[in-house]
């Protein structure tokens, strides 16, 4: 089974522009979830989407969206990046909606740099 | 809402050696699931052990253990016989029971394994 991807892997973006992220989670996987990696702030919840539905959010500006497709794949688009967006963006994928515990599963993230 | 706190920025430890890693949290909840999860460098993140709260009995995973003190809210990770490839960032993290696949990380410990 292929695992979670993610494309680009790596994005070089400067200030004021956009920038839109994609993540393929595990075939049957219906949630998937992002994170932003930074030195400073370490790993942030950004959201997480369950069957094309946004079904948590964290504590982002308005700037950071996402979507996701009836097929499971996800995209997150930054708006206006800044300097402080230079990060490693994670997405994670699960089963999700079953009762229990449904392990996380994370892709390699996308690299962006902002210059 | 739910802290993490990792409270070893670093640490080193020798070959065949047993080290552990600490780890402290703060919740309300009373059901809930804890992780250790490992991100070697440039590589994937991937899930080393978890423990759900209302187990009393410690997880173990071969050479990995936790010690879960539910009323102190502690979860340390335990490695056994230290190898090479145990040489990661390594991350605890949270997770509320139910509805949400929202994980709250600590900052992470630099673990090296020295030959």
């Amino acid at each position: 089974k292929a695992g979670v991807t993610q494309t680009p892997r790596y994005l070089i973006k400067t200030r004021g522009q956009q920038v839109t992220l994609s993540c393929s989670p595990i075939s049957g996987h219906r949630s998937v979830s992002w994170y932003q990696q930074t030195p400073g702030q370490g790993l942030q919840f950004l959201f997480e989407y369950f069957s094309e539905t946004q079904r948590n959010k964290g504590n982002f500006p308005g700037r950071f969206s996402g979507r996701q497709f009836s097929n499971s794949r996800s995209e997150m688009n930054v708006s206006t990046l800044e300097l402080g967006d230079s990060a490693l963006y994670l997405c994670a994928s699960s089963l999700a909606g079953l009762v229990g515990y449904n392990e996380q599963f994370f892709g390699p993230g996308t690299r962006l740099t902002v210059l | 809402a739910q802290t993490v706190t990792q409270s070893q920025p670093e640490m080193s430890v020798q070959e065949a050696e047993t080290v552990t890693l600490s780890c402290t949290y703060d919740t309300s909840e009373s059901n809930y699931y804890l992780f250790w999860y490992k991100q070697p460098p440039s590589r994937q993140m991937i899930l080393v052990i978890r423990q759900e709260a209302y187990k009393q009995q410690n997880a173990t995973e071969n050479r990995f253990s936790v010690n879960f003190q539910k009323a102190a809210k502690s979860f340390s990770l335990k490695i056994s016989d230290s190898q090479l490839g145990d040489t990661a960032m390594y991350f605890c993290a949270f997770l509320s029971q139910g509805g949400s696949e929202k994980l709250v990380f600590g900052k992470g410990t630099k673990l090296t394994v020295n030959p």
